[in-house]
C-alpha cells in the first residue's frame, strides 16, 4: 500500500530541472506532496484530487494521473532553498494517507 | 497563530520502560495523524484520529502501542515496555478535515530513544 517514490536520491546543480515520481498500486483519491529539511518537520507543498490534474507552487508543480495511479513532481530552475527530502502521500479512499519513503534532493551551488 | 506542538522535545528511556508522548494540535482541527519516522526512513504511519474516535489503528506496530485523544484536542500516544527498535523521531499531525482535502500541519516531533 505504500506509494513507490524515484528516484530514491537526486544531485543537482542549481539552475537545473529533476522531476521525481511516486507510484502506487491501489487506486488513488488523492496524492499529496511534501518537502522535509534535515532536522525539520515536513512542509505542505499541494494536494492534487483530480485525475490529470496539474498544480503549481512557484517553480514548483505537480501532476495526478488518476489512471496511472501516479504522480509526479517538478521541480525547474533549482534553487539551493529545495534541497531536503520530498514525499509524497497517496490516499485511497479510507481517509488516511501513507507516505512513500522520501527522496532526497540536494543542490550544489 | 499557534503551529502544533509536541513534548517532550526529546525522551531518552530504558528498555522496557513506559513512556507518553503528547500532542497539541492546532485549535479546530479535527484530524490528528501519529507517524513513526526512523533514521533515513519515511514517514511511517501509525494511528489518525476523527475527533475523538480513532477509525484506523491498523498501523500500530503492536499492542505495545496505544493512543488516545481526548476533547477532540491533546493525543497521547503510549509505548508500553519500550524496545530499543522503538527509537525514532515520533510526529504528530493535524488537519482541518480529514483524508483527501486535508493539509497536514506536523509538530516538531518527539525523538524517543531507548537504550
Amino acid at each position: 500500500q505504500q506509494p513507490v517514490q524515484s528516484p530514491q536520491a537526486v544531485i543537482l546543480r542549481e539552475g537545473e530541472d529533476a522531476v521525481i515520481n511516486c507510484s502506487s498500486s491501489k487506486a488513488l483519491y488523492s496524492v499529496h506532496w511534501y518537502r522535509q529539511k534535515h532536522g525539520e518537520a515536513p512542509v505542505f507543498l499541494m494536494i492534487l484530487l483530480k485525475g490529470g490534474e496539474q498544480k503549481g507552487h512557484d517553480k514548483i508543480s505537480a501532476s495526478f494521473n488518476e489512471k496511472k495511479q501516479q504522480s509526479s513532481l517538478y521541480l525547474t530552475a533549482s534553487q539551493l532553498s529545495y534541497s531536503g527530502t520530498y514525499f509524497c502521500g497517496t490516499e485511497i479512499g479510507d481517509d488516511k494517507i501513507i507516505f512513500g519513503k522520501g527522496t532526497r534532493l540536494h543542490i550544489l551551488p | 497563530g499557534a503551529g502544533v506542538s509536541q513534548s517532550p522535545s526529546n525522551k531518552v528511556t530504558e528498555k522496557g520502560k513506559d513512556v507518553e508522548l503528547r500532542c497539541d494540535p492546532i485549535s479546530g482541527h479535527t484530524a490528528l495523524y501519529w507517524y513513526r519516522q526512523s533514521l533515513g526512513q519515511g514517514l511511517e504511519f501509525l494511528i489518525y484520529f476523527q475527533g475523538n474516535s480513532a477509525p484506523d489503528k491498523s498501523g500500530l506496530p503492536s499492542d505495545r502501542f496505544s493512543a488516545e485523544r481526548t476533547g477532540g484536542s491533546v493525543s497521547t500516544l503510549t509505548i508500553q515496555r519500550t524496545q530499543q527498535e522503538d527509537s525514532a523521531v515520533y510526529l504528530c499531525a493535524s488537519s482541518l478535515t480529514s483524508g483527501r482535502a486535508g493539509e497536514q500541519f506536523f509538530g516538531p516531533g518527539t525523538r524517543l530513544t531507548v537504550l
